[in-house]
């Protein structure tokens, strides 16, 4: 079955912090995986997109990682601030069906 | 910043009323879809459209209907609002590479 799962759930950390958000699919074929940042009360914004041979990609203090071999992929925030508090999604495009497949999200919470 | 928009933001009805969300892009985008994402959950594709006179079912069923009369116009109705349709509705529209989303309508049903 095609599956998006992310960890944690949720997570609370303090302004100025690191943190790193958890992906992995069970999504086959692979097309592109794609980091999505929502606040909330509106619509999904992107963060990144990574292909099967992208390692690591960065926006800002927004950092991806996908490891292909081990279906997994994380996104790493520097130096968090209040504004980054949002849900986080993860989501995978399944090759040859022009498919999305969603991951439930990772809930941030930014705390002075 | 996207151009999608969605109207109304929030809508609050009865049970047993019609209602229409508009959604409407002005990047002249064919594909467009709607989602339906309740809280702390994923979003499922519920339609979606390859261009104009173009409609198809998503993954997830749903008593809404859509239609695509105009390439940037993709209206959601509801015939008869039910309780269970409480949820918030998104709107996205791409290009080759990356979905759009709108801002999104949260809707009640009473």
């Amino acid at each position: 079955k095609n599956q998006v799962e992310q960890s944690p759930q949720s997570l609370i950390i303090l302004e100025g912090k690191n943190c790193t958000l958890q992906c992995n699919y069970t999504v086959s074929p692979f097309s592109n995986l794609r980091w999505y940042k929502q606040d909330t009360g509106r619509g999904p914004v992107s963060l990144t997109i990574m292909t099967f041979s992208e390692n690591t990609k960065s926006n800002g203090r927004y950092t991806a990682t996908l490891d292909a071999d081990t279906k997994q992929s994380s996104l790493h925030i520097t130096a968090s601030q209040l504004s980054d508090s949002a849900s986080y999604i993860c989501v995978v495009r399944q090759g040859g069906y022009n498919k999305l497949i969603f991951g439930a999200g990772t809930r941030l919470a930014v705390h002075p | 910043e996207a151009d999608i928009y969605q109207t109304p933001r929030y809508l609050v009805i009865g049970t047993g009323k019609k209602i229409t969300l508009e959604c409407s892009q002005t990047m002249g985008h064919d594909k467009m879809y709607w989602y339906q994402q309740d809280p702390g959950m994923e979003l499922h594709l519920i339609h979606y459209s390859y261009g104009v006179n173009s409609t198809e079912k998503g993954d997830l069923s749903s008593e809404s209907t859509v239609s695509r009369i105009r390439t940037e116009h993709f209206p959601l109705t509801l015939e008869s609002a039910r309780p269970s349709h409480t949820s918030q509705y998104l709107c996205a529209s791409s290009n080759q590479e990356t979905q759009y989303f709108g801002p999104g309508t949260r809707l009640l049903v009473l």
